[in-house]
């Protein structure tokens, strides 16, 4: 069983939908969870942390944990062009160590 | 210069050549981290220094030779390597290991490397 898991896409959606990221996790006791996007030909970069159950909002990213069920979610929002990119999943805290552990990360497509 | 730099950002090397990725942060992080990013294939950590030490090594081959002189600056040393080392190599860094509370990592723009 992978440790952080990702359906690697493409998801598409047309412009201003709400594009749904899922992401399952192995470990129960993992603590932090972050989402890292990362446009092609260039470096991830954080875009979300949640540590919580329930929802975080920033602008139009909503983050959602579940902790029980072990899956974080990112909802964008009015989905804009400028969104296409991969989304990568990050969880801390697997297996009681510090480490980060990535999904292989979804690939986002938000068409005019 | 800002964030994390490295370079150089394209590489084609034979199996039997020696080549260097090098690494440079200007945030003033304490932590620095060498990724290999593969098609399909989550981020795989490859080494982590903290204020210079070697934390971590996550059963890299030998052929892979990290260095870290200094707070600001990483290495990696590439020998005798193999068509299937072809990957994106990321260099992140961050205030503290793993990212410390935050989980954040300051990734540069990767070295793209190909092994003929």
């Amino acid at each position: 069983q992978k440790e952080v898991e990702q359906n690697s896409g493409p998801l598409s959606v047309p412009e201003g939908a709400i594009a749904s990221l899922n992401c399952t996790y192995s470990d129960r006791v993992s603590q932090s969870f972050f989402w890292y996007r990362q446009y092609s030909g260039k470096s991830p970069e954080l875009i979300m942390s949640i540590y919580s159950n329930g929802d975080k909002e920033d602008g139009r990213f909503t983050a959602q944990l579940n902790k029980a069920s072990q899956y974080v979610s990112l909802l964008i929002r009015d989905s804009q062009p400028s969104d296409s990119a991969t989304y990568l999943c990050a969880v801390m805290g697997t297996y009681n160590t510090d480490k980060l552990i990535f999904g292989t990360g979804t690939r986002l497509q938000v068409f005019p | 210069e800002t964030g994390v730099t490295q370079t150089p950002r394209h590489l084609v090397m034979g199996m039997t050549n020696k080549k260097s990725l090098k690494c440079e942060q200007h945030l003033g992080h304490n932590a620095m981290y060498w990724y290999k990013q593969s098609a399909k294939k989550p981020l795989e950590l490859m080494f982590v220094y903290s204020l210079e030490e070697r934390v971590e090594n996550n059963s890299v081959p030998s052929r892979f030779s990290p260095e870290c002189p200094n707070s600001s600056h990483l290495f990696l040393h590439l020998h005798t390597l193999q068509p299937e080392d072809s990957a994106l190599y990321l260099c992140a860094s961050s205030q503290d290991s793993h990212g410390g509370r935050t989980g954040e990592l300051f990734f540069g723009e990767g070295s793209r490397l190909t092994v003929l």
